[in-house]
């Protein structure tokens, strides 16, 4: 099992670009979200996906949006990138809304 | 939203020392994990550990959620522990929202 994997690892955009980072996982998870972590602090969820179908705004949903694709692949999108979303962005999944969170390894961004 | 306090917010460890971080949250959680942030950015899962103790290896966990916070335990330390200790809190009734606390630095040295 590859767990939970995210692509790219790193990017960089000029300001009013757009992209998509891609989230997928092998757990057969119902739930998964969206996290950045800025610098000298702990995540702040964006949005989340409790079940394929659903999606909910989290702490920090401006500037973004999301798309539960299918069970297993959950996109967030920069429609237009600024330099306050330089972060680096983590997905997560878990079984259920109870029980622990796994984590991928990040996508690191930086807008120029 | 819940608000997560950790502390202390950067230690310095000599191999081989014990120490205790310390995770209190403002409100009633049902879930909570520790996670350690290794140098390279990953993020491990230490303790899902809503209340009770657990242990693992060198490391253990203690929530009293009735008196709102968490310890983590890492005993006998070892270089590979160095990086970011975070704890997470959750309550249902507020979305299922995640809360991260901004995590303590751990450094230990040879």
């Amino acid at each position: 099992n590859a767990g939970v994997t995210q692509t790219p690892k790193f990017q960089v955009l000029k300001t009013g670009q757009s992209m998509t980072l891609q989230c997928a996982q092998d757990m057969n998870h119902n739930s998964m979200y969206w996290y950045r972590q800025d610098p000298g602090m702990g995540l702040r969820l964006i949005y989340y996906s409790a079940s394929e179908g659903t999606t909910d705004k989290g702490e920090v949903p401006n500037g973004y949006n999301v798309s539960r694709l299918n069970k297993r692949e959950f996109s967030l999108r920069l429609e237009s990138a600024a330099p306050s979303q330089t972060s680096v962005y983590f997905c997560a999944s878990r079984m259920s809304m109870s029980g622990e969170q796994f984590f991928g390894p990040g996508t690191r961004l930086t807008v120029l | 939203g819940i608000q997560v306090e950790q502390s202390p917010p950067d230690l310095i460890l000599q191999e081989g020392a014990n120490s205790t971080l310390r995770c209190n949250f403002s409100d009633s959680v049902n879930n909570l994990q520790w996670f350690h942030q290794n140098p390279w950015g990953q993020l491990i899962n230490l303790f899902y550990i809503p209340s009770g103790t657990k242990q693992n290896g060198r490391l253990s966990a203690t929530t009293v959620a009735t008196e709102r916070y968490s310890l983590l335990y890492i005993s006998s330390s070892q270089t590979t522990d160095s990086g970011v200790y975070f704890c997470a809190v959750e309550r249902r009734d507020t979305g299922n929202q995640f809360y991260f606390g901004t995590g303590t630095s751990l450094t230990v040295i040879p």
